[in-house]
């Protein structure tokens, strides 16, 4: 089993719509990230977060440590948010990455 | 600023035949790591520095090796490449490998070994 699991693996919406993606990790961490890799492009960090929720434009990351569980929200989506998302843990006992799969999302006009 | 950059962006290789994928950053970043990407898993761990001249091994660092010789770059090198090598290749840096600071990534290398 993955230390970094990523739902849904695939997610399809239109235009408008709200989206959530969920991470769930089994080890104990440091901090979350939220990344986004565009087609045939490079990585760039959403977020990072220990606690509580983030907030940036359309984009909302929460984390729950108790439940070691984060959210990716992304409200009004848009063509051009299309892309992968990749949720990722620092361990907390290795200072390691960790990264999950990833979610392809395709948002349609 | 460029940030973190990659050169090559592509190369196809023979297998056997030897290659250097250099990164470079201009944010004076302690830590640079090399990561490959392959279809349906998470991005792995090859090698890693925390300073000019240090290098450590990752998850997988078996037929890379890597070298930081100025602390701006950071170069990894397949000696002889094997089609498992196929892959596309991420550096990044940070300024410290606590959870405090965020990685900054490269565009990648898409390599492929025939």
């Amino acid at each position: 089993k993955n230390e970094v699991e990523q739902s849904p693996q695939n997610l399809t919406a239109q235009e408008g719509e709200f989206i959530t993606i969920n991470c769930s990790y089994s080890v104990g961490i440091s901090a979350l990230h939220w990344l986004q890799q565009h087609p045939g492009g490079g990585i760039v960090s959403l977020f990072m977060l220990s606690s509580g929720k983030k907030k940036h434009g359309r984009l909302i990351a929460t984390i729950n440590i108790q439940e070691k569980h984060s959210s990716l929200h992304i409200t009004a989506s848009h063509p051009r948010d299309s892309a992968v998302y990749i949720c990722a843990v620092r361990s907390g006992a290795t200072n390691k990455l960790i990264f999950g799969t990833g979610t392809l999302l395709a948002v349609q006009p | 600023n460029a940030g973190v950059t990659q050169t090559p962006k592509f190369r196809v290789l023979k297998t056997g035949q030897s290659m250097t994928l250099l990164c470079a950053q201009d944010m004076n970043h302690e830590y640079m790591y090399w990561y490959r990407q392959d279809p349906g898993m998470g991005l792995r761990l090859i090698h890693y520095s925390v300073g000019e001249g240090t290098t450590a091994k990752g998850e997988v660092p078996d037929g890379y090796n890597v070298s930081r010789l100025k602390k701006q770059n950071f170069l990894l090198g397949l000696e002889s490449a094997a089609p498992s090598q196929t892959s596309v290749y991420f550096c990044a840096s940070s300024r410290s490998g606590t959870g405090r600071y965020e990685q900054y990534f490269g565009p990648g290398t898409r390599l492929t070994v025939t």
